[in-house]
């Protein structure tokens, strides 16, 4: 099956820095890849939609500027988390839907997550 | 806008009886998709069942199974013979069928229900 690869799993940064999470696709090509975030015991929450070679569509509320992402090549998008603070400090996941989507019959493919903790 | 609700926040049931999760949505769309996705502790998220909105068999995948319903926007999730391992949260989600291959295909997640499989 399609593999997503999601690196790092957890990370702990100091207030004020900044922080990458990458995301990969290992067996497919993948022109759309979302960003996720979930807070303790709640739901996944759509925070932008990256796509290969234009800029990424955040969702409403979500700051651009302060998450970052750059989707680089067909197999590779990043979340920056540019001067993190503790309200920044969540789980973060990507998915993935593969280019030949239709043969796939159309699923996303999600990492398995990255926690951050911004002390 | 779509939405997506689970009013089930918790669910318990004994370990090789029958559970069903709840979910009902509300879109305008009439070509979408719904989806039961399943977050164990690992927090990794594992596809269990997914429906096409045009079809009108319900899906099964061996123990899992739905119960569509699309005049009524409810789509149930129904486990048997529970196992111990079915022990996560479980999340129902939404996503529209672009018309178009560069649209996004956006995926909307209910609450959550948290489904404990008792020994």
């Amino acid at each position: 099956g399609a593999v997503v690869s999601q690196h790092p799993s957890w990370v702990i940064c100091k207030s004020g820095t900044s922080v990458k999470i990458e995301c990969r696709s290992l067996d497919f090509q993948a022109t759309t890849m979302f960003w996720y975030r979930q807070f303790p015991k709640q739901s996944l929450m759509l925070m932008a939609t990256s796509n290969e070679g234009s800029k990424a569509t955040y969702e409403q509320g979500v700051e651009k500027d302060k998450f970052l992402i750059n989707h680089a090549s067909l197999t590779l998008s990043t979340l920056t988390v540019t001067s993190a603070h503790p309200e920044d400090s969540s789980f973060y996941i990507c998915s993935a839907l593969p280019d030949r989507h239709l043969a796939t019959n159309e699923k996303l493919f999600f990492g398995s997550g990255t926690q951050l903790s911004v002390l | 806008a779509q939405t997506v609700t689970q009013s089930q926040p918790e669910m318990s049931v004994q370990e090789a009886e029958t559970v069903t999760l709840s979910c009902t949505y509300d879109t305008s769309e009439s070509n979408y998709y719904l989806f039961w996705y399943k977050q164990p502790p690992s927090r990794q998220m594992i596809l269990v069942i997914r429906q096409e909105a045009y079809k009108q068999q319900n899906a099964t995948e061996n123990r899992f199974s739905v119960n569509f319903q699309k005049a009524a926007k409810s789509f149930s999730l129904k486990i048997s013979d529970s196992q111990l391992g079915d022990t996560a949260m479980y999340f129902c989600a939404f996503m529209k069928r672009p018309l178009r291959m560069d649209s996004s295909y956006k995926l909307i997640f209910g609450s959550g229900t948290r489904l404990l499989v008792r020994p």
